[in-house]
């Protein structure tokens, strides 16, 4: 049982670049959400996707599109890098919202030169 | 979009003392309320949580304490140790939020260090 997996672990981009970050579990759970942390600010929500199919908006959705391919994996795609996007991107998964809980994945360090 | 408060933003204590960080939100419409636990170079993890319906919840040495008339929570840390240093969130989750989903709105994160 491997929880919430994140690849890569590290990715260095040039201005433009494209590129996908991926996000798999194997807990059975509906909900999936990508967060970014930065310095100062919290871990601020992405996107979100209540199960397979559906995806919505957080709070920071600009420059981003994701993909819930299937009820494991949940991929986030940045389809032209920015420095902005420099940061620490987490991806969540959690199970109804009697239990609550947000299992979080090691995290992947993004830099945009 | 609802703020969360979160202070302060770094804490040192010493070994063995309590480490106390506070929590204010600005909307009564919240129905969970967590605190997560992040150590260097990993995701955060649930420490505790509490629902509104309670104004206290103790797990060993860490407690929420809740004031829902002054829609304030804090975590306690008694008998602080080196191997709590860590980054701490406050969370909330909105009622109407999100669906079926534990959509959440985090603080900004408090820096602990217990001193030896």
């Amino acid at each position: 049982n491997a929880g919430v997996t994140q690849t890569p672990k590290f990715q260095v981009l040039k201005t433009g670049q494209s590129m996908t970050l991926q996000c798999a579990q194997d807990m059975n759970h509906n909900s999936m959400y990508w967060y970014r942390q930065d310095p100062g600010m919290g871990l601020r929500l992405i996107y979100y996707s209540a199960s397979e199919g559906t995806t919505d908006k957080g709070e920071v959705p600009n420059g981003y599109n994701v993909s819930r391919l299937n009820k494991r994996e949940f991929s986030l795609r940045l389809e032209s890098a920015a420095p902005s996007q420099t940061s620490v991107y987490f991806c969540a998964s959690s199970a109804d919202r009697a239990k609550g809980e947000q299992y979080f994945g090691p995290g992947t360090r993004l830099t945009v030169t | 979009q609802q703020q969360v408060k979160q202070s302060p933003q770094s804490l040192i204590v010493q070994k063995g003392g309590i480490s106390i960080i506070n929590c204010a939100y600005e909307n009564t419409a919240f129905d969970y309320f967590p605190w997560y636990q992040q150590f260097p170079g990993k995701g955060p993890a649930l420490l505790i949580a509490i629902r509104p319906d309670v104004s206290e919840k103790k797990e060993g040495r860490f407690t929420i304490s809740f004031n829902k008339s002054a829609k304030q929570f804090s975590l306690h840390i008694m008998d602080s140790q080196p191997g709590d240093s860590a980054t701490y969130f406050c969370a909330l989750r909105g009622q109407r939020w999100g669906g079926a989903t534990n959509k959440l709105i985090f603080g900004t994160g408090t820096l602990l260090a217990v001193q030896p």
